[in-house]
């Protein structure tokens, strides 16, 4: 079946580093992709999405593209801020509305200054 | 902004209670999801309804159940709450192909 596999955390940076979180996935359609964050003591956010292949993600300084070929679609920042400090998942979907989201298992990212 | 709630934040029950917890979208959804989250489980998929009246068995639906009676409000049910499901419950619903997550229910089953 569908499956999403992201890096295990923790991850721990010092402020203005940069940030990759890996989220590699299988599927057998064409599936939307999602990463969602999880600020302490809350419910989940929609970080940025792509529907189609080499689509890219954007939002907050976030930036992840949807790579067809390998499968994947990383998370990337180019400098962190302690405000980023979070729990980060990714997820995918089959593409059709209301198709319930698959999820990877969450990678805590911890930012000091 | 989609707006999801949850009707508590925190609940303390006991084993063998009855416990609702309730889920309201304002968005005119018409799926609504209800997941748990464990550590190092990440989110798991309980129940999920696509109408008014109708529902679908998530991965993980035993010792569950929904109601779904309005279209803008989606209840989980633990019908004799067991200490094994104290958990974060996380509902949500989904427009334009992305979902919507309320704040959580923090259950603690003693």
């Amino acid at each position: 079946g569908d499956s999403v596999t992201q890096m295990e955390g923790p991850v721990t940076l010092s402020e203005e580093a940069f940030l990759t979180i890996n989220c590699t996935y299988t599927a057998t359609g064409y599936p939307s992709l999602f990463w969602y964050v999880q600020y302490p003591g809350e419910g989940l956010q929609l970080l940025l999405k792509a529907t189609k292949a080499d689509d890219k993600g954007s939002n907050k300084g976030f930036e992840a593209t949807y790579r067809k070929e390998t499968t994947s679609f990383h998370l990337e920042k180019g400098s962190v801020q302690v405000s980023d400090s979070a729990v980060y998942f990714c997820a995918l979907t089959a593409n059709q509305a209301g198709t319930a989201l698959i999820f990877g298992k969450g990678t805590t990212l911890s930012v000091s200054s | 902004d989609v707006k999801v709630t949850q009707s508590s934040r925190y609940l303390v029950k006991r084993t063998g209670e009855k416990v609702f917890l309730e889920c309201v979208q304002d968005m005119d959804h018409e799926n609504m999801f209800w997941y748990r989250q464990d550590p190092g489980l990440g989110l798991r998929l309980i129940y999920f309804s696509y109408d008014v009246k109708m529902k679908e068995k998530g991965d993980i639906p035993e010792g569950y159940s929904v109601s779904r009676e309005k279209k803008e409000r989606f209840s989980l049910i633990l019908e004799s709450a067991s200490t094994n499901q104290t958990s974060m419950y996380l509902c949500a619903s989904t427009g334009q192909e992305t979902q919507y997550f309320g704040p959580g229910t923090r259950l603690l089953v003693l």
